[in-house]
C-alpha cells in the first residue's frame, strides 16, 4: 500500500478563492509527523507546514492551514486566499515511527491559480 | 542565514564517468539528507546521516552510489560508474532533529549521456 496518496494530481483555482489539496497517509505506528512542501516551476523544495500525530489541534502557518483528520488518516492542505504566487507543484510527506527522520512523499498535486 | 548549498547546479557527463556532488548543511543542524527526483519515482530518499553518521541507506540503488559525511559541514554522494538511468535532480536537505523541517538545496540536475 502506498505510504502518502495524492489523488488529484492538477488542480486549477481562482486567485483569491481557497483551495484544499488532499493527503492521505497509511501507517500502523502512533508515532507520525506529516509534512507539506512546495515545488514552484523553479525547482527548490520551501517547507510550508508540519503535523505532529499527538498534535490536539491543527497546525496553522499564516495562509496555510493543515486539516488533520485522524480516524480518516488523512492531512488535507487548506490554502485561503489563494494568489497567482501559489502555483506550484505540492508534496505531502510523512515520518513514522520514534526517531525515525526518513521522509515518504506523496506524488504530488499541481495547483494552478487563474486570475 | 545561509541555507544549504549544494554543488554543481547542473552537471552533464557521459556514461561510465565518476560523478561528485557535493552538499554543506545549515550550520548547527544535526541530520543531513540526499534525496533523488525523477517524473517516475518522484521523490525518494536516498540515504540520511545523523551527526555524521549513515543512519539509512536502504533507498541507496546500489553499490554505484556511495555517501559519506566525513564532519558537520559537507558531504558527497558519489556515482561510479554512472549510467543513463542515473539522470535526475539530486537534492540535499538539513535538519536539527526529529519533527523539525527539513530544509532543502536547490538541487544538482544531473544528465548523464
Amino acid at each position: 500500500a502506498q505510504k502518502i496518496t495524492q489523488t488529484q494530481p492538477g488542480m486549477f483555482v481562482q486567485e483569491k478563492e481557497a483551495v484544499t489539496l488532499d493527503c492521505t497517509y497509511d501507517t500502523s505506528d502512533p508515532s507520525y509527523g506529516l509534512f507539506w512542501y512546495k515545488q514552484p516551476s523553479s525547482g527548490e523544495m520551501i517547507f510550508l507546514i508540519y503535523q505532529g500525530s499527538y498534535d490536539q489541534q491543527n497546525a496553522t502557518e499564516g495562509r496555510y492551514s493543515l486539516n488533520f483528520q485522524k480516524a480518516r488518516k488523512s492531512a488535507n492542505l487548506v490554502i485561503s486566499a489563494s494568489q497567482l504566487g501559489d502555483s506550484a507543484m505540492y508534496f505531502c510527506a510523512m515520518r513514522e515511527g520514534r526517531g525515525n527522520e526518513k521522509l515518504t512523499f506523496g506524488t504530488g498535486t499541481r495547483l494552478t491559480i487563474i486570475p | 542565514d545561509a541555507g544549504v548549498i549544494q554543488s554543481p547546479r547542473h552537471e552533464v557527463t557521459e556514461m561510465g564517468q565518476e560523478v561528485t556532488l557535493r552538499c554543506k548543511p545549515i550550520s548547527g543542524h544535526n541530520s543531513l539528507f540526499w534525496y533523488r527526483q525523477t517524473m517516475m519515482r518522484g521523490l525518494e530518499l536516498l540515504i540520511y546521516f545523523n551527526n555524521n553518521v549513515p543512519i539509512d541507506d536502504s533507498g541507496m540503488p546500489e553499490d554505484r552510489f556511495s555517501a559519506k559525511m566525513p564532519n558537520a559541514s559537507f558531504s558527497t554522494l558519489k556515482i561510479q560508474p554512472s549510467e543513463p538511468r542515473d539522470s535526475a535532480v539530486y537534492f540535499c536537505a538539513s535538519n536539527l532533529g526529529v519533527d523539525q523541517p527539513q530544509h532543502f538545496g536547490d538541487g544538482t540536475r544531473l544528465s548523464i549521456l
